[in-house]
């Protein structure tokens, strides 16, 4: 069983850019999760997905947004990127979320230079 | 809103000790807890989880407390090898949010 997929590997940004990161979930899972982890820091819930529509987002500005695809894929976009966006971006899923956890990606290092 | 502490922020112990790291929750209505597994430059793996009506789990030589009253849950990990080597996260759930918050994650180091 293939796991969840992410591309690309890393991604290189001019401040002002727009980047867009892509996640694939297990086969069968349905909602996508991603996090932030900056340098150092712990994971911050960005964005949930299901079904196609935005469950709940975290403390985020707007310019961080997204979209699922009906074969559940899901796509991370960050317009007017910041030098402190600099980070990785994980993307999960989940079968049963409270039950088994999430299986995440390797995640997508957004580097903004 | 929930909010999740970690303690230690770094850990080193020498191979065959044992290692313990504690968190702390906020919310009552948090009722299930994974524990991740960070190893350098890789995904975080999922090791342990507990839920609240369970007090206490164990696989292998990993282990999981959860004090409900209290609020808090431990990673007991006996007989460390070099290979535990890793940054260890604890999260909590957010029910009605379907995400964790997790802790600021715990660097352990098993010296050999």
């Amino acid at each position: 069983e293939a796991g969840v997929t992410q591309s690309p590997t890393h991604l290189i940004k001019t401040r002002g850019q727009q980047a867009t990161l892509r996640c694939s979930p297990i086969s069968g899972h349905t909602s996508v999760y991603w996090y932030q982890q900056a340098l150092g820091l712990g994971l911050q819930f960005l964005l949930w997905y299901d079904e196609g529509e935005e469950r709940n987002r975290g403390n985020f500005p707007p310019r961080f947004s997204g979209r699922q695809f009906p074969n559940y894929s899901s796509e991370l976009n960050v317009n007017a990127l910041e030098l402190e966006d600099s980070a990785l971006y994980l993307c999960a899923s989940s079968l049963d979320w409270d039950s088994y956890g999430y299986t995440f990606g390797s995640g997508t290092r957004l580097t903004v230079v | 809103g929930e909010n999740v502490e970690q303690h230690p922020s770094t850990l080193s112990v020498q191979e065959g000790d044992s290692a313990v790291i504690k968190c702390t929750y906020s919310d009552s209505a948090s009722n299930y807890f994974p524990w991740y597994k960070q190893e350098l430059g890789k995904r975080p793996q999922l090791i342990i989880d507990i839920r609240s009506n369970v007090g206490e789990k164990k696989d292998q030589r990993i282990a999981v407390t959860l004090n409900k009253t209290a609020k808090h849950f431990s990673l007991h990990i006996t007989e460390t090898q070099p290979e535990d080597s890793a940054v260890y996260f604890c999260a909590a759930s957010i029910p009605n949010g379907q995400n964790f918050v997790f802790g600021p994650g715990t660097r352990l180091s098993v010296l050999p």
